[in-house]
């Protein structure tokens, strides 16, 4: 199965970017890659997901590597509600795109 | 994007009892997922509630332990059989987005003593 890589921990400031990495050196050609992230006592959220280009919502952006071995969630300004740990995931064709969930990032904002 | 509800939202149960967690989605979905997230742990899948047909289990989970029913486009039901305080987890559905998104419902807190 194709991994991710995260770093276990984050911290930022409120109202500043915080710039997530992902590591995915296994990704194959099919293989699309998803963020999820888990405010405390909740489900996990769906934030944003892509496969070659680069990808932007309400929530986030999502910059993907020309390799597509790594990627970054980039939330743009941070704020107390983005606390939460969050999940870099690649969903695989050959899986019927399931979700496996790691050990995720957890992000620390500071007022 | 799709909302999705659980019932109940917690329970204790004592062991060898059974306990089942309704999952509602608020429009037709074709896939249905159920989670178990352990303390302090990460989520893992248990299985595909599959609509019409037996659910998918993954590995190291069995229908005999985790009976899921789909019974329709909108609902699932997933049962946790002779429980033992090993299986005090918080469990989590989901249903599939239009492009392979997963939205979760808020989750089920069991305490099993």
């Amino acid at each position: 199965d194709a991994k991710t890589t995260q770093p276990n921990s984050m911290e930022s400031n409120e109202e500043e970017p915080v710039h997530l990495p992902c590591n995915h050196s296994t990704i194959s050609g099919t293989d699309y890659i998803h963020w999820y992230r888990q405010l405390p006592s909740q489900g996990p959220e769906y934030v944003i997901h892509g496969l070659t280009s680069n990808v932007n919502n309400r929530m986030a952006s999502l910059a993907i590597a020309e390799d597509r071995k790594s990627s970054t969630l980039i939330l743009h300004r941070a704020t107390l509600r983005d606390a939460a740990v969050y999940y870099c995931i690649l969903t695989l064709r050959s899986n019927d795109y399931k979700l496996s969930f790691g050990a995720g990032t957890t992000v620390t904002v500071r007022a | 994007s799709a909302v999705i509800s659980q019932k109940p939202s917690r329970d204790i149960c004592q062991r060898g009892t059974s306990l089942t967690i309704q999952c509602q989605v608020d429009s037709q979905v074709t896939m249905m997922f159920w989670y178990r997230q352990q303390p302090g742990q990460s989520l893992t899948l248990i299985a595909t509630a599959n609509q019409g047909s037996e659910a998918t289990y993954e590995s190291g989970f069995v229908i005999d332990k985790f009976p899921i029913s789909r019974p329709n486009l909108t609902f699932s039901t997933l049962t946790v059989s002779n429980m033992s305080p090993e299986d005090s987890s918080i469990y989590l559905c989901s249903a599939k987005g239009v492009y392979y998104e997963q939205y979760f419902g808020p989750g089920t807190r069991l305490t099993v003593t």
